[in-house]
């Protein structure tokens, strides 16, 4: 059974740091790229950021130059460190495997999400 | 900027066929797959429609996609008051990379 599973959302101040994981199972990590797909609250969602299963990494231009996608194959796991946070970054950051190994396809299983709240 | 558009909400009765539109242009829509999710409240989004109008294996054949030129559709047929939520068409604009979603359409179930 394929598990997508988001952690390390939290309340952090403008200018702050935070890193997301995302832990998976129940499929080969090596054969799908990932995406970092936000929803802020009562908002639609917003494509964030897509790691090839070559680490070749893409990113929306509200965050590029911030975040960093990164991913771990020993681990199961891709990450999102998010610097120089943003009030507007306030989101539920969900985690989805992409059917393609090259992030060319659709978003087809979901974490659950993990929320980021930015606030002074 | 190559933009996605739905309207913002969408009604029907129990049993009634209910069509999503999804507009957009020959950079997006035109020239891509269109997917469309499912969010029903409180939970995380769902895939409902890829390659325009496949579906994945536990989605009930009452949701169908179609797309022509730069718009695509999503039809539900039978509906159910569980399909309340929203619903997002989502694509791939050339020369970018990354998705492009739709503002999402509220269906009401009434």
């Amino acid at each position: 059974e394929v598990q997508v599973l988001e952690s390390g959302g939290g309340l952090v101040r403008p200018g702050g740091s935070l890193r997301l994981s995302c832990a998976v199972s129940g499929f080969a990590f090596d054969s799908h790229a990932i995406n970092w797909v936000r929803q802020a609250p009562g908002k639609g969602l917003e494509w964030v950021s897509l790691i090839r299963i070559d680490s070749i990494t893409y990113y929306a231009d509200s965050v590029k130059g911030r975040f960093t996608i990164s991913r771990d194959s020993s681990k199961n796991t891709v990450y999102l460190q998010m610097n120089n946070l943003r009030v507007e970054d306030t989101a539920f950051y969900y985690c989805a495997r992409d059917q393609s190994r090259y992030g060319e396809e659709a978003l087809d299983y979901w974490g659950l999400g993990t929320l980021v709240t930015v606030s002074s | 900027q190559s933009t996605v558009s739905q309207p913002p909400s969408a009604s029907g009765t129990p049993g009634q066929r209910v069509s999503i539109s999804c507009s957009g242009d020959s950079s997006n829509i035109g020239d891509n797959y269109v997917y469309w999710y499912q969010q029903l409240p409180g939970t995380a989004p769902k895939l409902l429609i890829y390659k325009n109008n496949q579906r994945p294996s536990g989605v009930p054949d009452r949701f169908s996609g179609s797309k022509s030129g730069t718009s695509a559709s999503l039809a539900i047929s039978g509906l159910r008051s569980e399909d309340e939520g929203d619903y997002y068409c989502v694509t791939r604009v050339n020369t970018l990379y990354g998705l492009r979603f739709g503002g999402g359409t509220k269906l009401t179930v009434l």
